[in-house]
């Protein structure tokens, strides 16, 4: 089962950062914080993880609380194009797991 | 660069049919993986490679599935005698590290119908 809560959907005028939050209340000291996404038709797209600090990179931050039982991925100037299901996955980075454990994500959409 | 490659993009086989999916993931990648994808949902892990060896198959539903990459390289993923709940999208993707210590690239996946 995935260990991780999102909201099932979410919508973002175009231009403006979108916030996508995820709650991971059981992650252990191990486990990473892992965003994937997946546009329609295609297979899903890395973004970003963590551990504990923030990230960045080219297309998104990546927010960790403290406590780490949460997280947000922001994408600050949201286009259309943007348009997918969102997931957030704990997950340990290495070691005997070698697996991802999707949910169902969240749905971003992206309006004009 | 090319991306992961998967054969066919849409394959519809009627019950009790034997179904070959390929995959080419991108080249000198070390880990290869299966999901299936059920309409609305997330993918369900189904097996992972390092290389030739198939290190995890937990996923796999059923002995009626199978999976090889026989080269470290190409990979196929077997089903036979299908059955109308095999119906889903098959993914596959490729990392350049073992495990997850890299991103893992997916390709578009193969559409399969079981009439």
């Amino acid at each position: 089962d995935a260990k991780t809560t999102q909201p099932p959907s979410m919508d973002c005028a175009e231009g403006r950062a979108a916030n996508l939050p995820c709650n991971h209340s059981t992650i252990s000291g191990n486990e990473y914080v892992y965003w994937y996404r997946q546009i329609h038709s295609q297979g899903p797209q890395y973004i970003i993880h963590g551990l504990k600090n923030n990230e960045t990179n080219e297309m998104a931050s990546l927010i960790i609380t403290e406590d780490r039982k949460s997280s947000t991925l922001i994408l600050p100037h949201a286009t259309l194009r943007d348009t997918a299901v969102y997931y957030c996955i704990v997950s340990i980075y290495g070691g005997a797991t070698n697996k991802l454990i999707f949910g169902t994500g969240t749905l971003l959409a992206v309006q004009p | 660069g090319a991306g992961v490659s998967q054969s066919p993009r849409y394959k519809v086989a009627k019950r009790g049919q034997d179904v070959a999916l390929r995959c080419d993931p991108i080249s000198g990648h070390v880990s290869l993986f299966w999901y299936q994808q059920a309409l609305g949902q997330g993918p369900e892990f189904l097996t992972y490679f390092q290389n030739e060896a198939q290190l995890d198959k937990s996923g796999l539903p059923s002995d009626r599935f199978f999976a090889e990459r026989p080269e470290g390289s190409v990979s196929t993923l077997k089903i036979q005698r299908t059955q109308q709940e095999d119906s889903a999208v098959y993914l596959c993707a490729s990392s350049l590290a073992p495990g997850l210590t890299s991103p893992l690239h997916f390709g578009n996946g193969t559409r399969l119908t079981v009439t």
